[in-house]
């Protein structure tokens, strides 16, 4: 089982869409979560970062945590197709290891 | 305030060279971490440093090593190089644990 487990995609969606991008994660112990986004051939750019369950949202952006769950999702309200990217959930695993652990990606096609 | 700053951009070496990576964080974040992304295995964490020390170390070969300085700029090492080392490299910087990454726009290294 892999530590952090994202749908490779793609997901399409139609422009003004709701797209709804999950992740799953396998250490009980983790305390902060993370959404990046990638563009082809560009380095990750940071989203949300979320520390508690609930929602927080920031914008077109929701993200969701569920601790007991062991899921995080990210809600991308009226999608546009700039928004078409790979969207990576990243987890600390709060066992002071210092490291975050990345999804492999949910890669999102937004549909003019 | 400027942003992760690595250097060289892209590089081309032949397999048993080494090379050398550089990572400038932002100024203020005293943890610089390393990932290697590949197509086929997505973000994988090589180490992080904080106070010009090693807290971890990811599942990579002792070919793959690096170093922090007092200023909190980074250098990674790869010696002996394979076809598989082939990557984009991504330095990222932050204020500690629990916060989240900021990613430099990477090195693209290509071995022939």
């Amino acid at each position: 089982q892999k530590e952090v487990e994202q749908n490779s995609g793609p997901l399409s969606v139609p422009e003004g869409a709701i797209a709804s991008l999950n992740c799953t994660y396998s250490d009980r112990g983790s305390q902060s979560f993370f959404w990046y986004r990638q563009y082809s051939g560009k380095s990750p750019e940071l989203i949300m970062s979320i520390y508690s369950n609930g929602d927080k949202e920031d914008g077109r952006f929701t993200a969701q945590l569920n601790k007991a769950s062991q899921y995080v999702s990210l809600l991308i309200r009226d999608s546009q197709p700039s928004d078409s990217a790979t969207y990576l959930c990243a987890v600390n695993k709060g066992d002071s290891s210092y490291k975050l652990i990345f999804g492999s990606g949910t890669r999102l096609l937004v549909r003019p | 305030k400027a942003g992760v700053t690595q250097t060289p951009r892209y590089l081309i070496k032949t397999r048993g060279q080494q090379v050398t990576l550089s990572c400038s964080p932002i100024s203020g974040h005293r943890s610089v971490s390393w990932y290697q992304q590949t197509p086929g295995q997505g973000l994988q964490f090589l180490f992080e440093y904080f106070s010009e020390t090693q807290r971890n170390k990811g599942n990579f070969p002792g070919r793959f090593s690096g170093r922090q300085f007092s200023n909190s700029r980074s250098e990674m090492n790869v010696s002996t190089l394979e076809l598989g080392d082939s990557a984009l490299y991504l330095c990222a910087s932050s204020l500690g644990e629990n916060s989240p990454l900021h990613f430099g726009n990477g090195t693209r290294l290509t071995v022939t």
